[in-house]
């Protein structure tokens, strides 16, 4: 079975542009979520989509945006890029939306550099 | 958001049984307990998850006090390959907080 898939690999932006990564849920899972992880931190919380809608969010300007598709793939949208921006972004997908720590599935992640 | 407190790092040597602790004194009634591994370059995965007292999968044990603002990740008979970094993750229901990894623990095992 295929795991959580994440595109692209890795990707290099100038400051002020704007990124879209792109996350495939494992097969029959319903809940993707997003986060950021700054070399050297642990990953933090951006947001949480179930059966396309918004279910938790963490503490990120609005120049970050999600969405979650029929199909339960997903994005996450960063405008006006900073230079604090580059991270590796990770998507996590589960079978249930109840309860976030109930067991999620990572995938490999986005390496965006902001130059 | 219940805070959570790790070792910055730990090293062990092969064979032995390897115990972190991790401190989250404001726990909530409704948080669970779960554990990820991290390897460089990868997402993290899951280890184990617990409420209170022990949990045991084929991977690891999870000792959780009664009072649960810690709980310890116990690895048995670790080996070169459990060199990676480990977080300590609390927290309860979906949309009712914000949810963040801890520090991680930098677990090192030596041959």
């Amino acid at each position: 079975d295929a795991g959580v898939t994440q595109s692209p690999t890795h990707l290099i932006k100038t400051r002020g542009q704007h990124v879209t990564l792109r996350c495939s849920p494992i097969s029959g899972h319903k809940s993707v979520s997003w986060y950021q992880q700054v070399l050297g931190q642990g990953p933090q919380f951006i947001f949480q989509y179930y059966e396309k809608e918004e279910r938790g969010r963490g503490n990120f300007p609005d120049r970050f945006s999600a969405r979650q598709f029929p199909n339960y793939s997903s994005e996450l949208n960063v405008n006006a890029l900073l230079l604090g921006d580059s991270a590796l972004y990770l998507c996590a997908s589960s079978f249930t939306g109840t309860g976030v720590f109930y067991e999620q599935y990572f995938g490999p992640g986005t390496r965006l550099t902001v130059t | 958001l219940a805070k959570t407190t790790q070792p910055i790092s730990m090293d062990s040597y092969e064979g032995q049984e390897v115990n972190i602790t991790c401190s989250h004194n404001n726990i909530a009634t409704n948080d669970y307990i779960t554990w990820y591994q991290q390897f460089p370059s990868q997402g993290p995965r899951f280890i184990i998850q617990g409420y209170k007292t022990k949990v045991t999968n084929e991977v690891a044990s999870l000792f959780i006090p009664a009072d649960r603002k810690s709980s310890t990740l116990s690895l048995p008979r670790v080996s070169l390959s459990d060199t990676a970094v480990y977080y300590c993750l609390v927290g309860g229901d979906f949309g009712n907080e914000k949810l963040t990894f801890g520090t991680g623990t930098r677990l090192t095992i030596i041959p």
